[in-house]
């Protein structure tokens, strides 16, 4: 089945104590993205990835990294959780990236940083 | 630069009525158009697009939305709700135009709510 898959789906921790969200998807997607979706807000981009080793910063990188050293995962890193960065994650992938592209959604990492 | 903006952050509708959620662009260039569907607890789901041609676009679901260029919007529609249409909606406009890539840019969400 094609998906896009996240772990873990729930995570609690507590301020400064390093974390990683995994995304791995199984369609041989070029471009991986990482969204951030909190009330009222809707869903801001943190990084994206065109291709291997090649990533960019969305709307609201501060605070977290990422890497793209597989086509197939592209994990997000949270060096030092703080409160702010409770939030509800999602991962997605695209074929290209390109503008007509249809992103497929991971199930989301709901993280509370204590 | 692309944005969305979508008018109303809940709806609330009796089943078997209309559904009508309102989603206006803001683009320099052609905007290709897409609706996301979140049911609780979930990932989001794509329910249309619109990229080329024709400007009445049918998703899943029985959904539709219309691509009108003078009035800049992309509203949803569903002429009967049922109580399975219960959840968030997004609009958004890609940044991508013609053959080049771009990033999703998402209005802030429409909860629709069905009542029995």
């Amino acid at each position: 089945e094609a998906q896009v898959t996240q772990n873990p789906r729930y995570l609690i921790t507590v301020t400064g104590k390093k974390l990683t969200v995994t995304c791995s998807q199984n369609m041989n997607h070029e471009y991986m993205s990482w969204y951030r979706q909190d009330p009222g807000l809707g869903l801001r981009q943190i990084y994206y990835s065109m291709n291997v080793e090649v990533t960019d910063k969305g709307d609201v990188p501060e605070g977290y990294k990422v890497s793209r050293k597989e086509k197939r995962n592209f994990p997000l890193i949270l060096e030092s959780p703080s409160p702010n960065q409770t939030s509800l994650y999602f991962c997605a992938s695209s074929l290209s990236g390109y503008g007509t592209d249809t992103q497929y959604f991971g199930p989301g990492t709901r993280l509370t940083v204590l | 630069a692309q944005s969305v903006t979508q008018l109303g952050s809940h709806v609330s509708v009796s089943e078997g009525a209309l559904v009508l959620l309102r989603c206006n662009y803001s683009s320099s260039v052609p905007p290709y158009l897409f609706w996301y569907v979140q049911y609780p607890n979930q990932g989001l789901q794509l329910l249309l697009k619109y990229t080329t041609g024709a400007t009445l676009v049918k998703g899943i679901n029985g959904f539709e939305a219309e691509f009108k260029k003078s009035e800049t919007s992309f509203h949803l529609t569903k002429p009967s709700a049922h109580m399975s249409d219960a959840a968030e909606y997004f609009c958004a406009v890609s940044e991508g135009y013609g053959g080049s890539q771009g990033n999703l840019i998402f209005g802030k969400g429409t909860k629709l709510s069905v009542k029995p």
